[in-house]
């Protein structure tokens, strides 16, 4: 079974609108972080927000914010006021205490003007 | 810069051929892991290394594919007798801890082609 799933293969949005990227994950750990990465079509992955399982407030880091709802082991990401600059591949991970990353198959963001 | 670096940054060989990919972490950095990822799909988790700890090997898709850390510092990925199936980007990255919160940072890559 798949452990982190983004249903979302392309999602499109236009300059200065909010876009929801989907991410569902699975674990049976109460210890646990997940993480969203971008990757450009420079293919570098950069790290964009990170949240706790015990983390009671919602991750924000400027215009990302993390939508962690844990009974229902969703974690989306949101990204307000979309830029052309957004247009790339984002990832949902996770990871298990002492583990790798587990990543799910990406979302390709489109930002049009 | 004090970034993840790797070596080469592409590499093109001949089916059957040995390979060899290079790692170098962020100085002070205990954990490092190395990645795959095909041609418009996500990562897949190949081996972890964590300190002076038996590394978590579980990722590795056939015995074909080892790693080693020298020192707790640089890692090398080696693929023998590379197949075309072989052919991806392998992404290394470390971290200052193995703990869940711990950020990963991430390499630029080595692109793999296999002929």
């Amino acid at each position: 079974a798949q452990k982190i799933t983004q249903t979302q293969p392309g999602m499109f949005v236009q300059e200065k609108e909010a876009v929801t990227l989907d991410c569902t994950y699975d674990t049976s750990d109460q210890s646990y972080g997940l993480f969203w990465y971008k990757q450009p079509s420079s293919g570098e992955m950069i790290f964009l927000i990170y949240q706790g399982s015990y983390d009671e407030q919602n991750a924000t880091e400027g215009r990302y914010s993390l939508n962690f709802q844990k009974a229902r082991k969703s974690a989306n990401l949101v990204i307000s006021a979309s830029q052309l600059g957004d247009s790339a591949m984002y990832f949902c991970a996770m990871r298990e205490a002492g583990t790798a990353l587990i990543f799910g198959k990406g979302t390709t963001l489109s930002v049009s003007s | 810069g004090a970034g993840v670096s790797q070596s080469p940054s592409n590499k093109v060989t001949e089916k059957g051929k040995d390979v060899e990919l290079r790692c170098d972490p962020i100085s002070g950095h205990t954990a490092l892991y190395w990645y795959r990822q095909s041609l418009g799909q996500g990562l897949e988790f190949l081996i972890y290394f964590q300190g002076n700890s038996a590394p978590d090997k579980s990722g590795l898709p056939s015995d074909r594919f080892s790693a080693e850390r020298t020192g707790g510092s640089v890692s090398t990925l080696t693929i023998q007798r590379t197949q075309q199936e072989d052919s991806a980007v392998y992404l290394c990255a470390s971290s200052h801890t193995s703990g869940r919160a711990s950020e990963q940072f991430f390499g630029p890559g080595t692109r793999l082609t296999v002929l």
